[in-house]
């Protein structure tokens, strides 16, 4: 069972470029998420989607934009990449109804623009 | 706003003493979850713990219990027995809902240090 799976590992991007990063999960989850954390800090919440054909900003939206393709993939665009985003990016599932919802991270995406 | 805050960057413990990781949090949902997840050096989430705002009863699992003090909100992690393998991140979130559906945020992280 391979939980949630994120690609490419790493990238590094020259500022203006663009990239999308992908995310899948195999476990019917309904809620997607996309997380950033910089350095020595925390998970900040880039979008989320609660279910297929709806997405939501969260935290730290801007120069970023989202796609739930369908109930297992979720992907990140960066439209033109910035040094500020430079971070660890990582995606995450989880299913609401079970109560106890935890969420299922993927390894992580290090992106790094130059 | 600052919805999850940890206001311990850094903490240090000795082996096998219990250790408190402090999580206050700020919501007006009334239906919301807290968790606690670690973070090693490797890098990867790992779920410890959840505690949800319904429940009457603190959360326990193994050596990690939630302090759940709804009135004062908050949701602190205690890790009894430490070992060294515990020294890491420790991140708390919560889960709360809203016209978006359910979302999960989280606090800056407290760094934790199990000294031999």
């Amino acid at each position: 069972n391979a939980g949630v799976t994120q690609t490419p590992k790493f990238q590094v991007l020259k500022t203006g470029q663009s990239m999308t990063l992908q995310c899948a999960q195999d476990m019917n989850h309904n809620s997607m998420y996309w997380y950033r954390q910089d350095p020595g800090m925390g998970l900040r919440l880039i979008y989320y989607s609660a279910s297929e054909g709806t997405t939501d900003k969260g935290e730290v939206p801007n120069g970023y934009n989202v796609s739930r393709l369908n109930k297992r993939e979720f992907s990140l665009r960066l439209e033109s990449a910035a040094p500020s985003q430079t971070s660890v990016y990582f995606c995450a599932s989880s299913e609401p109804r079970t109560g106890a919802e935890k969420l299922f991270f993927g390894s992580g995406t290090q992106l790094s623009v130059l | 706003a600052q919805k999850i805050t940890q206001t311990q960057p850094g903490m240090f413990v000795q082996e096998k003493e219990a250790v408190t990781l402090d999580c206050t949090y700020d919501t007006s949902d009334p239906s919301y979850g807290l968790f606690w997840y670690k973070q090693p050096s490797s890098g990867e989430m790992i779920f410890l713990i959840y505690q949800g705002s319904y429940d009457q009863q603190n959360a326990t699992e193994g050596r990690y219990s939630l302090n759940f003090q709804k009135a004062r909100k908050s949701a602190n992690l205690v890790i009894s027995a430490s070992q060294l393998g515990d020294s890491a991140m420790y991140f708390c979130a919560m889960r709360e809902g809203g016209t978006g559906g359910f979302k999960t945020i989280f606090g800056a992280g407290t760094r934790l240090f199990v000294k031999a």
